[in-house]
């Protein structure tokens, strides 16, 4: 099963709110990787956990913060963010350190 | 500069007619290479890969593509186009298979009928 789950699908949140994105993944992977989308533009990736280690943040500001309470889930705390914020974020998962990633639906946030 | 083009931003195709879309990598070595596809508002789904080894990779939903190393090329193809292969489609790399996807900018797949 090739799947990668996200929730809510839709987030809407003003400037002042604390939110989190949800991400599983039950195909034994060991690598997740969150990822921002702005319309028409490629994802540009944010954070990757290796083994549940967080071994590449993008330079992302401190208003995300990621965690990964396991192997199976990966979760994005948003706390005072910018209507610039919002966007699709993708969540992905990969075998180990192989390159191939599976993708989630996506959340779509709006921030007011 | 390392880098992925797809000199395409749109193709409108006809249904029933046969599709390439282009990409081209600047890359050192070979790099892990892939095509995403993804429809609007939706995640991206994973159409192929090439790692190594046959330079022509079969992919999912009739969809193949061709490494091409003298050309720094990865071409998607599809011998005939169906409505609902109307989405983006993305070329991506990992440069010496890391975890880092470098993605192209896309191209919109239009189809006409």
């Amino acid at each position: 099963d090739t799947e990668v789950t996200q929730t809510p699908k839709h987030l809407v949140m003003g400037m002042t709110n604390k939110k989190s994105l949800k991400c599983e993944q039950h195909m034994g992977h060991r690598a997740m990787y969150w990822y921002k989308q702005k319309a028409k533009k490629p994802p540009e990736l944010m954070f990757v956990y290796s083994y549940e280690k967080l071994s590449i943040n993008e330079s992302v500001p401190s208003r995300f913060s990621p965690e990964c309470p396991n192997s199976s889930l990966l979760n994005l705390h948003l706390h005072a963010l910018q209507p610039e914020d919002s966007a699709l974020y993708l969540c992905a998962s990969s075998q180990g350190a192989g390159p191939e990633q599976y993708f989630g639906p996506g959340t779509r946030l709006t921030v007011t | 500069a390392q880098s992925v083009t797809q000199p395409d931003i749109h193709i409108t195709v006809s249904e029933g007619a046969s599709l390439e879309l282009r990409c081209n990598y600047s890359y050192g070595a070979t790099p892990y290479l892939f095509w995403y596809v993804q429809s609007p508002g939706q995640g991206l789904q994973l159409l192929l890969k090439y790692f190594s080894g046959d330079t022509l990779v079969q992919g999912i939903k009739g969809f193949e593509a061709e490494f091409k190393r003298s050309q720094s090329s990865f071409n998607l193809r599809k011998p005939s186009v169906h409505w609902s292969d109307a989405a983006e489609y993305f070329c991506a790399v990992a440069p010496g298979g890391f975890q880092k996807l470098v993605f192209g900018t896309g191209t919109r797949l239009l189809v006409s009928p």
